[in-house]
């Protein structure tokens, strides 16, 4: 079955700690993204990375950090530079070139709480 | 600065009603615009609109485009509660490659 795979799930981190979200692709999907979700807001860019060891900054960068060392995977870290992380988190995946790019694939998410 | 704007934020409806949803923008160099449907969690695609007057059909669900009105509807007919959701439209630009997001309809179908 080919899909997008985020985990944990559900994520809680105390004040000051760092966490890494999970997300996974098998479709070979070269481009991936990460958004944020409030409610209200719709979704917001932080990170997306069109091929492996490559990665830009989407609109809300400050206070996360990613990698792509591989084309399957792109892990979210929300450091304790974040202020306000408690969100909904989302990645999602797409063919890199031509308009077929702009259909992103979305993962089943990670809700983010501070306690 | 590229925007989205979508209307109405929410919406109540009863099953078998007719509901139009809107999406405006604001975008420089226009390539696409996208329509998806988010339950609980991820979003699904419904439609990629690119041609301005052609419209995609899928079972209840329609949506066409506007260039000239910058804009485009989706259309459900016949409501059911399984299309309670929230609506999401996203347009494309050439010069980033970027989708923007708007805010999303909540659509509550009531039986």
């Amino acid at each position: 079955d080919g899909g997008i795979t985020q985990s944990p799930k559900y994520l809680f981190r105390k004040e000051g700690q760092n966490v890494t979200l999970s997300c996974e692709q098998n479709l070979n999907h070269d481009a991936m993204y990460w958004y944020r979700q409030d409610p209200g807001q719709g979704l917001r860019l932080i990170y997306y990375s069109q091929i492996v060891n490559d990665f830009q900054k989407g609109d809300i960068a400050e206070g996360y950090s990613v990698s792509r060392e591989k084309k399957e995977s792109f892990p979210l870290t929300v450091t304790s530079a974040q202020k306000n992380p408690t969100a909904f988190y989302l990645c999602a995946s797409s063919a890199h070139s031509g308009r077929a790019r702009d259909t992103q694939y979305f993962g089943p998410g990670t809700r983010l709480t501070v306690l | 600065e590229d925007k989205v704007v979508q209307s109405p934020l929410s919406l109540v409806v009863h099953e078998g009603d007719t509901v139009t949803l809107n999406c405006s923008y604001e975008v420089t160099n226009f390539r696409s615009l996208l329509w998806y449907k988010q339950e609980k969690k991820a979003p699904t695609f419904l439609f990629m609109l690119t041609s301005s007057g052609i419209e995609k059909k899928s079972g209840r669900l329609s949506s066409i485009l506007d260039k000239k009105e910058l804009s485009s509807i989706l259309n459900i007919t016949a409501t059911q509660t399984g299309d309670s959701a929230i609506y999401l439209c996203a347009v494309s630009s050439s010069n980033t490659g970027k989708l923007i997001f708007g805010q999303g309809t909540t659509l509550q179908v009531k039986p």
